[in-house]
């Protein structure tokens, strides 16, 4: 199976700041990787799909990068409804794996 | 806009069964790959099944066994039976599409509890 690994697991920053969250699989996936955001109590969400590409209606400060094992989620500037949990999901292989998560608090 | 209803969760004693139901409206059903993934009280995603539009399963080792996925495209549904299920299946099951694109859309998900 392969395995995803999510940095940090836990990020506290501020509105208005730049945080980059890193997703490395344990085999190269080239870019089957999806980035979705979970608010408390919500679904998960779609934010990025195929490593780079933004899902229609998502806000254009979320940008995803990488390609093989190395993957990243940037959110540009901050803002008070993007704190929330993120996870990376490898969609090349069955299983199918997430990342553990990283929860994106207010510092 | 594409919707997934889930249904069927609730309290379930160990070694028991349990059918969950998802509900599709709004897109192609009959060509769509559907998954089930779970999150367990406070923890994170874990994907547990996938069926093809051709009804290909696939399955997590943690259930592989002892869930069966199944789909009707008569009525649009998708369903995961749950039988020998164990405290550690305890979690909110939610059900996806699942394209080139990812996971998207995601039902509201059915809690599911294993307790005696």
């Amino acid at each position: 199976d392969i395995q995803m690994t999510q940095s940090p697991s836990t990020l506290s920053a501020s509105v208005g700041d730049r945080v980059t969250v890193l997703c490395r699989a344990s085999q190269s996936i080239s870019t089957w990787l999806a980035w979705y955001q979970q608010q408390p109590g919500k679904a998960p969400k779609l934010l990025i799909y195929k490593a780079s590409s933004l899902e229609s209606g998502v806000p254009s400060r979320f940008s995803g990068s990488g390609s093989g094992t190395e993957f990243t989620l940037t959110i540009s500037s901050l803002q008070p409804d993007d704190f929330a949990t993120y996870y990376c999901q490898q969609y090349n292989t069955y299983p199918y794996t997430f990342g553990q998560g990283t929860k994106l608090e207010i510092k | 806009e594409a919707q997934l209803v889930e249904s069927g969760g609730g309290l379930v004693q160990p070694g028991g069964s349990l059918r969950l139901s998802c509900a599709a409206s709004e897109f192609t059903f009959i060509t769509s790959s559907m998954t089930w993934v779970r999150q367990a009280p406070e923890k994170g995603l874990e994907w547990v099944s996938s069926i093809s539009d051709s009804g290909r399963t696939y399955y997590a080792d943690s259930v592989q066994g002892r869930f069966t996925t199944s789909r009707d495209n008569s009525n649009n549904m998708v369903y995961l039976q749950m039988s020998s299920v164990r405290v550690e299946d305890t979690a909110i099951y939610y059900c996806a599409r699942e394209r080139s694109s990812g996971l998207e859309p995601w039902g509201q998900g059915t809690l599911v509890t294993v307790s005696s």
